[in-house]
Protein backbone atom coordinates (compact mmCIF):
# COMPACT_ATOMS: atom_id res chain seq x y z
CA UNK A 1 0.00 0.00 0.00
CA UNK A 2 0.76 3.45 -0.95
CA UNK A 3 1.89 5.66 2.52
CA UNK A 4 0.97 9.41 2.53
CA UNK A 5 3.04 11.35 4.86
CA UNK A 6 2.14 15.47 5.57
CA UNK A 7 3.70 17.75 7.75
CA UNK A 8 3.16 19.31 9.81
CA UNK A 9 1.01 17.97 12.09
CA UNK A 10 -0.14 21.07 13.41
CA UNK A 11 0.34 24.88 12.02
CA UNK A 12 0.04 28.08 13.71
CA UNK A 13 -0.22 31.28 11.46
CA UNK A 14 -1.06 34.77 11.39
CA UNK A 15 -3.96 36.04 9.00
CA UNK A 16 -2.31 36.95 5.45
CA UNK A 17 0.44 34.89 6.21
CA UNK A 18 1.68 32.23 3.38
CA UNK A 19 1.09 28.65 4.24
CA UNK A 20 2.42 25.75 2.66
CA UNK A 21 1.69 21.64 3.85
CA UNK A 22 3.81 19.11 2.31
CA UNK A 23 2.44 15.79 1.72
CA UNK A 24 5.22 12.74 0.43
CA UNK A 25 3.97 9.75 -1.36
CA UNK A 26 5.94 6.19 0.03
CA UNK A 27 6.29 5.88 -3.78
CA UNK A 28 5.94 7.47 -7.50
CA UNK A 29 1.89 8.68 -7.82
CA UNK A 30 2.40 10.34 -11.08
CA UNK A 31 0.19 13.52 -10.28
CA UNK A 32 -3.04 11.78 -8.89
CA UNK A 33 -3.28 13.23 -5.45
CA UNK A 34 -5.83 15.45 -4.54
CA UNK A 35 -6.36 18.03 -1.78
CA UNK A 36 -9.22 18.32 1.09
CA UNK A 37 -10.39 20.94 3.46
CA UNK A 38 -12.25 19.28 6.62
CA UNK A 39 -13.52 22.47 8.63
CA UNK A 40 -14.58 21.06 12.06
CA UNK A 41 -17.99 19.12 12.96
CA UNK A 42 -18.65 19.20 8.70
CA UNK A 43 -17.61 16.99 5.95
CA UNK A 44 -15.00 16.92 3.82
CA UNK A 45 -14.56 19.49 0.48
CA UNK A 46 -12.58 18.89 -2.30
CA UNK A 47 -9.90 21.88 -3.09
CA UNK A 48 -7.37 20.38 -5.42
CA UNK A 49 -7.49 17.37 -8.06
CA UNK A 50 -4.61 16.09 -10.11
CA UNK A 51 -2.12 17.81 -7.73
CA UNK A 52 -2.27 21.26 -9.20
CA UNK A 53 -5.67 21.93 -10.74
CA UNK A 54 -8.08 24.29 -8.90
CA UNK A 55 -11.97 22.35 -7.75
CA UNK A 56 -14.51 24.95 -9.23
CA UNK A 57 -15.82 27.63 -6.75
CA UNK A 58 -12.25 27.43 -4.35
CA UNK A 59 -10.68 30.59 -3.79
CA UNK A 60 -7.76 31.22 -5.45
CA UNK A 61 -5.62 31.92 -2.68
CA UNK A 62 -5.18 27.76 -2.37
CA UNK A 63 -2.74 26.03 -4.92
CA UNK A 64 -0.86 22.68 -5.36
CA UNK A 65 2.59 21.22 -6.53
CA UNK A 66 3.94 18.43 -7.28
CA UNK A 67 4.44 15.43 -8.86
CA UNK A 68 5.98 11.80 -8.38
CA UNK A 69 6.20 11.47 -4.45
CA UNK A 70 6.64 15.16 -3.07
CA UNK A 71 3.52 17.59 -3.01
CA UNK A 72 2.16 20.39 -1.27
CA UNK A 73 -0.65 22.77 -0.49
CA UNK A 74 -0.29 26.24 -0.28
CA UNK A 75 -2.51 28.47 1.09
CA UNK A 76 -1.44 32.57 -0.49
CA UNK A 77 -3.35 34.80 2.51
CA UNK A 78 -4.13 32.42 5.13
CA UNK A 79 -8.03 33.85 6.00
CA UNK A 80 -10.32 32.67 9.34
CA UNK A 81 -12.61 30.61 6.93
CA UNK A 82 -9.47 28.61 6.48
CA UNK A 83 -9.51 27.18 9.79
CA UNK A 84 -9.85 23.54 9.32
CA UNK A 85 -7.73 20.10 9.10
CA UNK A 86 -6.11 19.44 5.21
CA UNK A 87 -5.85 16.00 4.31
CA UNK A 88 -3.85 14.90 0.72
CA UNK A 89 -4.91 11.59 -1.07
CA UNK A 90 -3.56 9.56 -3.14
CA UNK A 91 -5.44 8.05 -5.89
CA UNK A 92 -3.01 6.52 -8.18
CA UNK A 93 -3.65 2.68 -6.94
CA UNK A 94 -5.82 0.81 -4.55
CA UNK A 95 -6.27 0.87 -1.85
CA UNK A 96 -6.89 4.63 -2.24
CA UNK A 97 -4.55 6.00 0.94
CA UNK A 98 -5.04 9.74 2.74
CA UNK A 99 -1.99 11.40 5.16
CA UNK A 100 -2.72 11.20 8.73
CA UNK A 101 -3.58 15.72 8.01
CA UNK A 102 -2.70 18.60 8.45
CA UNK A 103 -5.09 20.96 11.60
CA UNK A 104 -4.12 24.88 10.54
CA UNK A 105 -5.00 27.42 13.08
CA UNK A 106 -4.92 30.97 13.99
CA UNK A 107 -2.07 32.70 16.11
CA UNK B 1 -27.61 20.52 -6.92
CA UNK B 2 -25.68 17.79 -6.36
CA UNK B 3 -26.61 15.71 -2.86
CA UNK B 4 -25.18 12.31 -1.12
CA UNK B 5 -27.38 11.56 1.54
CA UNK B 6 -26.32 8.66 4.07
CA UNK B 7 -28.63 6.55 5.94
CA UNK B 8 -28.76 2.86 7.86
CA UNK B 9 -26.07 3.66 10.74
CA UNK B 10 -26.55 2.77 14.25
CA UNK B 11 -25.10 1.05 17.53
CA UNK B 12 -24.01 -2.62 16.80
CA UNK B 13 -22.83 -5.56 18.90
CA UNK B 14 -19.40 -6.63 17.48
CA UNK B 15 -19.77 -9.37 15.40
CA UNK B 16 -23.41 -7.82 13.83
CA UNK B 17 -24.08 -6.57 10.67
CA UNK B 18 -25.11 -3.52 9.29
CA UNK B 19 -26.22 -1.72 5.63
CA UNK B 20 -25.58 1.72 4.76
CA UNK B 21 -27.13 3.57 1.55
CA UNK B 22 -26.36 6.14 -0.01
CA UNK B 23 -29.29 8.43 -2.16
CA UNK B 24 -27.68 10.36 -4.71
CA UNK B 25 -29.26 13.22 -6.94
CA UNK B 26 -28.68 16.25 -8.59
CA UNK B 27 -25.93 14.42 -10.96
CA UNK B 28 -25.83 11.43 -13.74
CA UNK B 29 -25.53 8.52 -11.35
CA UNK B 30 -23.88 6.27 -13.53
CA UNK B 31 -21.43 8.61 -14.86
CA UNK B 32 -19.10 8.35 -11.83
CA UNK B 33 -17.86 5.87 -9.65
CA UNK B 34 -18.65 6.01 -5.66
CA UNK B 35 -16.74 5.40 -2.56
CA UNK B 36 -17.17 4.97 1.15
CA UNK B 37 -14.94 7.11 3.61
CA UNK B 38 -14.72 6.76 7.15
CA UNK B 39 -13.39 8.67 9.95
CA UNK B 40 -13.05 7.13 13.62
CA UNK B 41 -14.15 9.61 16.28
CA UNK B 42 -11.13 12.24 16.65
CA UNK B 43 -9.15 10.36 14.03
CA UNK B 44 -8.33 11.10 10.47
CA UNK B 45 -9.76 9.98 6.73
CA UNK B 46 -9.57 6.05 6.18
CA UNK B 47 -10.77 4.85 2.47
CA UNK B 48 -13.00 2.01 3.16
CA UNK B 49 -14.00 0.98 -0.66
CA UNK B 50 -14.83 2.11 -3.98
CA UNK B 51 -16.48 1.15 -7.35
CA UNK B 52 -16.83 1.85 -10.75
CA UNK B 53 -19.58 2.83 -12.74
CA UNK B 54 -21.46 -0.34 -13.14
CA UNK B 55 -20.41 -1.93 -10.44
CA UNK B 56 -18.56 -4.16 -12.19
CA UNK B 57 -14.99 -3.09 -10.19
CA UNK B 58 -14.86 -3.22 -6.56
CA UNK B 59 -11.91 -2.29 -4.36
CA UNK B 60 -11.53 -2.38 -0.54
CA UNK B 61 -9.05 -1.46 2.53
CA UNK B 62 -7.14 -4.87 3.68
CA UNK B 63 -9.02 -3.26 7.04
CA UNK B 64 -11.88 -4.27 5.92
CA UNK B 65 -11.88 -6.85 2.94
CA UNK B 66 -13.62 -10.29 3.29
CA UNK B 67 -16.28 -8.46 5.40
CA UNK B 68 -17.64 -5.69 3.61
CA UNK B 69 -19.37 -5.56 0.08
CA UNK B 70 -19.65 -2.26 -2.03
CA UNK B 71 -22.72 -2.14 -4.07
CA UNK B 72 -24.97 0.17 -6.51
CA UNK B 73 -28.05 0.20 -7.92
CA UNK B 74 -28.09 2.83 -10.98
CA UNK B 75 -31.84 2.53 -11.56
CA UNK B 76 -32.55 3.70 -7.89
CA UNK B 77 -29.41 5.99 -7.89
CA UNK B 78 -28.35 4.39 -4.68
CA UNK B 79 -24.60 3.10 -3.35
CA UNK B 80 -24.34 0.43 -0.29
CA UNK B 81 -22.01 -0.86 2.12
CA UNK B 82 -22.99 -4.41 3.59
CA UNK B 83 -21.11 -4.65 6.92
CA UNK B 84 -20.43 -7.90 8.27
CA UNK B 85 -18.63 -9.35 11.44
CA UNK B 86 -18.31 -5.62 12.67
CA UNK B 87 -15.62 -5.21 15.10
CA UNK B 88 -15.15 -1.81 17.70
CA UNK B 89 -12.61 -0.46 15.28
CA UNK B 90 -14.97 -0.14 12.71
CA UNK B 91 -16.69 2.34 14.66
CA UNK B 92 -16.78 5.66 12.70
CA UNK B 93 -18.63 8.56 10.69
CA UNK B 94 -19.14 6.96 7.32
CA UNK B 95 -18.46 9.17 4.22
CA UNK B 96 -20.84 8.29 0.80
CA UNK B 97 -18.04 10.18 -1.71
CA UNK B 98 -18.76 10.78 -5.64
CA UNK B 99 -15.55 10.23 -7.47
CA UNK B 100 -14.97 11.84 -10.73
CA UNK B 101 -13.23 9.09 -13.49
CA UNK B 102 -10.44 10.50 -15.20
CA UNK B 103 -8.64 8.03 -18.14
CA UNK B 104 -5.37 8.09 -18.48
CA UNK B 105 -3.50 5.63 -21.08
CA UNK B 106 -6.15 3.31 -20.83
CA UNK B 107 -6.18 3.44 -17.13
CA UNK B 108 -9.18 4.76 -14.48
CA UNK B 109 -7.95 7.03 -11.80
CA UNK B 110 -11.14 7.97 -9.16
CA UNK B 111 -11.08 11.47 -7.54
CA UNK B 112 -13.53 11.80 -4.51
CA UNK B 113 -15.39 15.70 -5.71
CA UNK B 114 -18.26 15.50 -3.73
CA UNK B 115 -19.26 14.39 0.04
CA UNK B 116 -22.06 13.37 1.47
CA UNK B 117 -22.71 14.55 5.42
CA UNK B 118 -22.37 11.25 7.02
CA UNK B 119 -23.74 8.36 9.11
CA UNK B 120 -22.69 7.02 12.32
CA UNK B 121 -21.87 3.19 13.18
CA UNK B 122 -20.56 2.48 16.33
CA UNK B 123 -20.17 -0.95 17.38
CA UNK B 124 -19.91 -1.84 21.19
CA UNK B 125 -20.84 -4.74 23.77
Amino acid sequence: DIQMTQSPSTLSASVRDRVTITCRASQSISNWLAWHQQKPGKAPKLLIYKASSLESGVPSRFSGSGSGTEFTLTISGLQPDDVATYYCQQYNSYPYTFGQGTKVEIK
Amino acid sequence: EVQLVESGGGAVRPGGSLRLSCAASGFTFDDYGMSWVRQAPGKGLEWVSGINWNGGTTNYADSVKGRFTISRDNAKNSLYLQMNSLRAEDTALYYCARDTISLWFATYYYCTDVWGKGTTVTVSS
